[in-house]
């Protein structure tokens, strides 16, 4: 299947400081990525959309000021985390959709983040 | 976003056994149903998918069976082996770049 890595896989921050989570398609071009975000056995939870060369689209009740995306290439979208509290230690999660015949949509490996 | 409803939540399967977990949609735009394995600590690996025009698609020891009439889909996996053991979700989404709408997920455990 087609690869998407995530970087990094875990990061550890203080509370106030910022931190930015890398999200790449490896072997496809993705004019759209998707976040998501996932807490301990529960499902996945869409945060935003991505687009490349636009501004991306949150869902409702996602700070967009808190939650920075970047979709600066075909190849890469950023997420930062902005002033992060421990409220904000979860497991994001990058997905981008390989267009073609059959649209499918892959994931990265995940990045957990603590917030201390 | 349109509920994707999955169950059962959890499931213990003896080895060798066959593992059935199921999914129901209501939003008849949908028109791409994938299957993902996930694995503590990890990110959800595409396992196989359907699109509405087929009742069944079978690859290796997975199967995705679908009704588009009773708008449901599921999995099967023969030959449980330990190794499946691990959180499945279903998803569905609509033509386009859409993002995918999740099922709750469904924790397999396989049991020698």
């Amino acid at each position: 299947g087609a690869v998407v890595s995530q970087h990094p896989s875990w990061v550890i921050c203080k509370s106030g400081t910022s931190v930015k989570i890398e999200c790449r398609s490896l072997d496809f071009q993705a004019t759209t990525m998707f976040w998501y975000r996932q807490f301990p056995k529960q499902s996945l939870m869409l945060m935003a959309t991505s687009n490349e060369g636009s501004k991306a689209t949150y869902e409702q009740g996602v700070e967009k000021d808190k939650f920075l995306i970047n979709h600066a290439s075909l190849t890469l979208s950023t997420l930062t985390v902005t002033s992060a509290h421990p409220e904000d230690s979860s497991f994001y999660i990058c997905s981008a959709n390989r267009q073609g015949m059959n649209t499918e949509a892959f994931f990265g490996q995940g990045t957990r983040l603590t917030v201390v | 976003q349109q509920q994707v409803k999955q169950s059962p939540q959890s499931l213990i399967v003896q080895k060798g056994g066959i593992s059935i977990i199921n999914c129901a949609y209501e939003n008849t735009a949908f028109d791409y149903f994938p299957w993902y394995q996930q694995f503590p600590g990890k990110g959800p690996a595409l396992l196989i998918a359907i699109r509405p025009d087929v009742s069944e698609k079978k690859e290796g020891r997975f199967t995705i069976s679908f009704n588009k009439s009773a708008k449901q889909f599921s999995l099967h996996i023969m030959d449980s082996q330990p190794g499946d053991s691990a959180t499945y979700f279903c998803a569905a989404s609509s033509m386009g770049n859409t993002p995918l709408v999740f099922g709750k997920g469904t924790r397999l455990s396989v049991i020698a």
